[in-house]
């Protein structure tokens, strides 16, 4: 059964301040890996998808690289700001039963303080 | 519509009450999932329908919970007897779903039902 795990579950940076969150999986056997964000009491909002083919996608001041054979994915957000606050969540969709279901880390909450 | 729209956004009920909750997908989108999320934990998959039919509901806890889409739009999860431990918030999320492994879900901003 695939297990996602994110560390550190909390962060907390001055604004400012380049920032990595880091994502492990134990199964490799993954179609894509999903990074979302989420706001307190929200529902997610999708960042970065990388495909199982690809080494790394960019969006803005994110950068999400992917290492499947080692099951790493990690989450570079470059001159964090206030408004970046949030929790990041990790997925990868699995490629069992036909379902394209995502398993979800349990997220790391980042604080940028001003 | 333009995002993926769920009713009711809070939902307290008693232990015992039957809830439904509904999910209005993003219109073409045949993928529809549902998720549940407990406080501090990341969201489980519950059930994926593509279409009217439910292609995946291994994640539904139990006969509790039950889950249809009759015309392969809008999606209602319906919980029996509700537990307090049904407590959570409950995530739709839909995708166009033809490209198997490139399927980006854009997720509602979820049903919180609390049951006392």
């Amino acid at each position: 059964k695939q297990e996602v795990t994110q560390i550190p579950a909390a962060l907390s940076v001055p604004e400012g301040e380049n920032l990595v969150l880091n994502c492990s999986f134990t199964d490799s056997a993954i179609y894509n890996l999903q990074w979302f964000r989420q706001d307190p009491g929200k529902g997610l909002t999708s960042l970065l998808l990388i495909q199982s083919s690809q080494r790394e996608q960019t969006s803005g001041r994110l950068n999400a690289s992917l290492d499947k054979s080692s099951g790493r994915s990690t989450l570079y957000i470059a001159a964090s700001q206030p408004g970046d606050s949030a929790t990041y969540l990790c997925a990868v969709t699995d490629s069992g039963a036909g379902s394209y279901q995502l398993t979800f880390g349990k997220g790391t909450k980042l604080s940028v303080i001003p | 519509g333009a995002g993926v729209s769920q009713t009711p956004s809070n939902k307290v009920t008693e232990k015992g009450k039957y809830v439904e909750l509904r999910c209005d997908p993003i219109s073409g989108h045949t993928a529809l999932y549902w998720y549940r999320q407990s406080l501090g934990q990341g969201p489980e998959f519950l059930i994926y329908f593509q279409g009217t039919g439910a292609a995946d509901d291994s994640g539904l806890p139990n006969d509790r919970f039950f889950a249809v889409r009759p015309e392969g739009s809008v999606s209602t999860l319906k919980i029996q007897r509700t537990e307090r431990g049904d407590s959570a918030m409950y995530l739709c999320a839909s995708s166009s779903g033809r490209v198997p492994g490139a399927n980006v879900l854009t997720f509602g901003a979820g049903s919180r039902l609390t049951v006392l």
